[in-house]
């Protein structure tokens, strides 16, 4: 049972460039979700989803957009990279009765210059 | 705006002392609130909660105590032990309407010294 796994670890990116950020659980819950962390921050919800298919937007959602496909995977694309997105990004995930025991991966620690 | 406040971001104590850490927030409508540990390169962990209805609960050497008229919760770690060393982050939520409820503080470092 490996949990919340989210790769990569670390990535560099050139402003204006694209990277889909990957999560995956095995835990089969249905609720996942993608906070940031910047320095001095708490967790901010960028977005989440209740299921396959269905997604909402977070507080901080603008410069990002989800799918969910499966109940297991739960990618975060950023299209066009700003170094406002500097940040730590970490995916989530929960069972809907025990929606505030989320269930972290480790980070992915994003740079944008 | 930040809802839910920690205003130490870093604490030290000596191994077997007690460790206090402080949470404030501004919401009154918030009835759950967490703890969540976080050690370097991981991702946050689920440590203890409270709900509105109690103003304390007890896990082990874990103890988090919540004062609704002062809207302020403290998690109590005794004794501190060097592994307990870790970001401490407090959580709040609003019922649940949602799944995009959790509200989360900026955390504390608790450094554990031997």
């Amino acid at each position: 049972n490996a949990g919340v796994t989210q790769t990569p670890k670390f990535r560099i990116l050139k402003i204006g460039q694209s990277m889909t950020l990957q999560c995956a659980q095995d835990m089969n819950h249905n609720y996942m979700y993608w906070y940031r962390q910047d320095p001095g921050m708490g967790l901010k919800l960028i977005y989440y989803s209740v299921g396959a298919g269905i997604t909402d937007k977070g507080e901080v959602p603008n410069g990002y957009n989800v799918s969910r496909s499966t109940t297991e995977d739960f990618p975060l694309r950023l299209e066009l990279a700003a170094p406002s997105q500097t940040s730590v990004y970490f995916c989530a995930s929960s069972y809907p009765q025990e929606q505030e025991t989320q269930y972290f991966g480790p980070g992915t620690r994003l740079l944008v210059l | 705006d930040q809802q839910v406040k920690q205003n130490s971001p870093s604490l030290s104590v000596q191994e077997g002392r007690i460790s206090i850490l402080n949470c404030d927030y501004t919401n009154s409508m918030f009835d759950y609130f967490l703890w969540y540990k976080k050690y370097p390169a991981e991702g946050p962990t689920f440590l203890i909660s409270i709900s509105s209805i109690k103003d304390k609960n007890e896990d082990g050497r874990f103890t988090v105590f919540l004062n609704k008229s002062a809207k302020h919760l403290s998690l109590h770690i005794v004794p501190s032990q060097p592994g307990d060393s870790a970001v401490y982050f407090c959580a709040a939520s609003v019922g649940w309407t949602g799944a995009n409820n959790l509200f989360f503080g900026t955390g504390t470092r608790l450094t554990v010294i031997p």
